[in-house]
């Protein structure tokens, strides 16, 4: 059983619209992390959590938001897409106690038209 | 903050030739180092996790060396396959909040028959 699980994954959005990529755990780790991965710049930070209720900014939080209302599922929330934003975003989640080892979802690719 | 540079972007070798990677670290305090692997279309998956005690791990068919006098990290493919075309990326745990790593741009790896 995949342990990191996304959805949907692949969307379609246009500019303007609104965009709610999910996220769920089954590893019972404390901490989640959204990543944006684009050619060129590897995965950038975009959002992480270190517990239910708990959301931080990463290294680019413009233009996302992100809620974390259980242990389980983190979201990634595009209010007012932009094509910019079209890019494959990965999730994953990591224990505090397991050396700050990631392990990722399998992805969800965005188009934004 | 922690600042990761990986070299070279793309690589090509031929099949039973070794293949290096390299990535240079910014910050000398970091402690936690991850080599992650993406097949086309699919997930990263954890290759190796050292930590700056050890300065030498290997895996099946790779060696990682941690050079912390330079602060540089290496993967090493000995005897490359076409099984180990793929995308590596090279991660840093941030010494000022271990919950977060800075990831490398990545290299790109074409194992030529």
């Amino acid at each position: 059983e995949a342990a990191v699980t996304q959805s949907p994954r692949n969307k379609v959005a246009v500019t303007g619209g609104k965009v709610t990529l999910s996220c769920n755990q089954t590893n019972n780790h404390n901490n989640m992390y959204w990543y944006r991965q684009d050619t060129g710049h590897g995965l950038r930070l975009i959002h992480y959590s270190y517990g239910a209720g708990s959301t931080e900014k990463g290294d680019i939080p413009d233009g996302y938001k992100a809620s974390r209302p259980s242990q389980e599922n983190f979201s990634l929330i595009l209010e007012l897409a932009t094509p910019s934003q079209t890019s494959v975003y990965f999730c994953a989640s990591g224990g505090t106690g397991d050396q700050d080892t990631q392990y990722f979802g399998p992805g969800t690719r965005l188009l934004v038209l | 903050g922690e600042q990761v540079e990986q070299r070279p972007p793309h690589l090509s070798v031929r099949e039973g030739d070794s293949a290096v990677i390299t990535c240079t670290y910014t910050d000398p305090n970091s402690y936690y180092f991850f080599w992650y692997k993406q097949e086309p279309g699919a997930s990263l998956q954890l290759l190796m996790k050292v930590f700056s005690s050890t300065e030498i791990n290997e895996g099946q068919g790779f060696t990682v060396l941690l050079n912390k006098k330079d602060t540089r990290l290496s993967l090493n493919l000995t005897a490359a396959h076409p099984g180990d075309s793929a995308a590596y990326f090279c991660a840093v745990s941030s010494s000022s909040n271990t919950n977060k790593v800075v990831f490398g741009t990545g290299t790109r790896l074409q194992v030529l028959p």
